[in-house]
């Protein structure tokens, strides 16, 4: 069955430092997103992404953060300079445009820790 | 602001009964309702997708109903086993973006 998929699963980065996170998609999906979840917090919502660019964005999702699909088939999220509060689990997610209305399917996560 | 809670906040059950989890969103302009379940340390499994036309959808054991009206949607989970212990997360779709509630701990005594 087809998945999504993160690289890679534990970063740990000093604070100030550049990070990206990577996603696969599913590939015939044509909606991709980012969440994070902070340990023991809820699940947080930061970007959505079609058609090569941003559809929707939080708060969260400032200055500091950008979204990218450099091929056709990674999807990556860049923190440019760290900061301990950044420290989370970070989720990929996609869906179809058609067939089941936006269900998203999510990857397994990458942990980033910020020294 | 849209805000989803979810009660209770944790659950212990012995193994066999049947539980409800509860889950209530304050806007009711959702496009459909998804339930997740998050195993310690992991990522978010779909379990059940209600669109926001639909009462109910079921799969095996789980049985999720949605009243939009109410603002509420519930997951029944059938004869529990030990294996369902786990974070049961409901989730909304606005446009773009899921909004979580914080989940409901379970946990299936043997």
């Amino acid at each position: 069955e087809p998945e999504v998929t993160q690289t890679p699963s534990h970063q740990v980065t000093q604070m100030g430092q550049e990070v990206i996170l990577r996603c696969v998609p599913i590939s015939n999906h044509l909606y991709f997103y980012w969440y994070r979840q902070i340990l023991g917090q809820k699940v947080e919502f930061l970007v959505s992404f079609y058609n090569n660019e941003i559809s929707e964005k939080s708060e969260i999702f400032d200055d500091q953060f950008s979204v990218e699909r450099p091929d056709g088939s990674n999807f990556t999220l860049k923190i440019r300079s760290t900061k301990l509060e950044d420290s989370a689990m970070y989720f990929c997610a996609s869906s179809e445009v058609q067939g089941l209305p936006h269900e998203q399917f999510f990857g397994p996560g990458t942990r980033l820790t910020v020294l | 602001k849209q805000e989803v809670t979810q009660i209770p906040a944790a659950l212990s059950v012995p193994e066999g009964e049947n539980l409800v989890l509860n889950c209530s969103f304050t806007d009711s302009a959702i496009y459909n309702l998804q339930w997740f379940r998050q195993d310690p340390g992991k990522g978010l499994t779909s379990l059940l997708l209600i669109q926001s036309s639909q009462r109910e959808q079921t799969s095996g054991r789980l049985n999720a109903s949605l009243d939009k009206s109410s603002g509420r949607s519930t997951l029944y989970i059938a004869a529990s086993q030990p294996g369902d212990s786990a974070t049961y997360l409901c989730a909304g779709l606005y446009r773009n973006k899921l909004v979580f509630g914080a989940g409901t701990i379970l946990r299936v005594k043997s």
